[in-house]
């Protein structure tokens, strides 16, 4: 059972592109969070997100509710961009998660 | 400085023998839960707490245990380790309502 899916699981752009990573749920949720997690293996929660859109420096995230689906958005892409990129969705009282996308941005 | 603590980072042991990861917060938050990530699998929610003496499984609770005794404290708990609990462990709390989600730095821990 996958609640989460993500797309694409791998992406390598070059520096300055225009990135966006998609996150498609099937169950009712509560929020939806973006994180990062760092080669060194550290998870930081970049958004959350119940409704609209947030913007945060370089990135975005969207989710329509509707449709059951989420974007990330990164603008202006840089190397330091580069880690895996993870989809959670809080349903009830638990998170699921998608697999992640990992992001190469090459200068 | 606001963060989540585990303990230990790295742990290898041998199978059957007990042991303890502890997680603390220092943010008052009332929302607290352990995930395992594996390849391929990604990360998995192991049990969770809502507040001080509640406690509720998560997708993979098997051969695991929790306790919320303080608001504070979520250790994790696996009284007799396999090699299949071989994983990458992270605590994770936040306030109710979501916000302020944030990660410790994970433990790796080897079952051999």
């Amino acid at each position: 059972k996958n609640e989460v899916e993500q797309s694409p699981q791998n992406l390598t752009a070059q520096e300055g592109e225009f990135i966006t990573i998609n996150c498609s749920y099937s169950v009712g949720i509560s929020a939806l969070h973006w994180l990062q997690q760092h080669p060194g293996g550290g998870i930081v929660s970049l958004f959350m997100l119940s409704s609209g859109k947030k913007k945060h420096g370089r990135l975005i995230a969207t989710i329509n509710i509707q449709e059951k689906h989420s974007s990330l958005h990164i603008t202006a892409s840089h190397p330091r961009d580069s880690a895996v990129y993870i989809c959670a969705v809080k349903a009830g009282n638990q998170f699921y998660f998608g697999t992640g996308t990992s992001l190469t941005v090459i200068p | 400085e606001a963060q989540v603590t585990q303990n230990p980072r790295y742990l290898i042991t041998v199978t059957g023998k007990k042991l303890t990861v502890t997680c603390s917060q220092n943010m008052n938050h009332e929302y607290m839960s352990w995930y395992r990530q594996d390849p391929g699998l990604g990360l998995r929610q192991i049990y969770y707490s809502m507040n001080v003496e509640v406690t509720d499984k998560g997708d993979v609770p098997e051969g695991y245990k929790v306790s919320r005794k303080e608001k504070r404290n979520f250790p994790l708990i696996l009284e007799s380790p396999s090699p299949n609990q071989t994983s990458l462990y992270f605590c994770a709390s936040s306030f109710w309502t979501g916000h302020g989600y944030t990660f410790g730095s994970g433990t790796r821990l080897t079952v051999v």
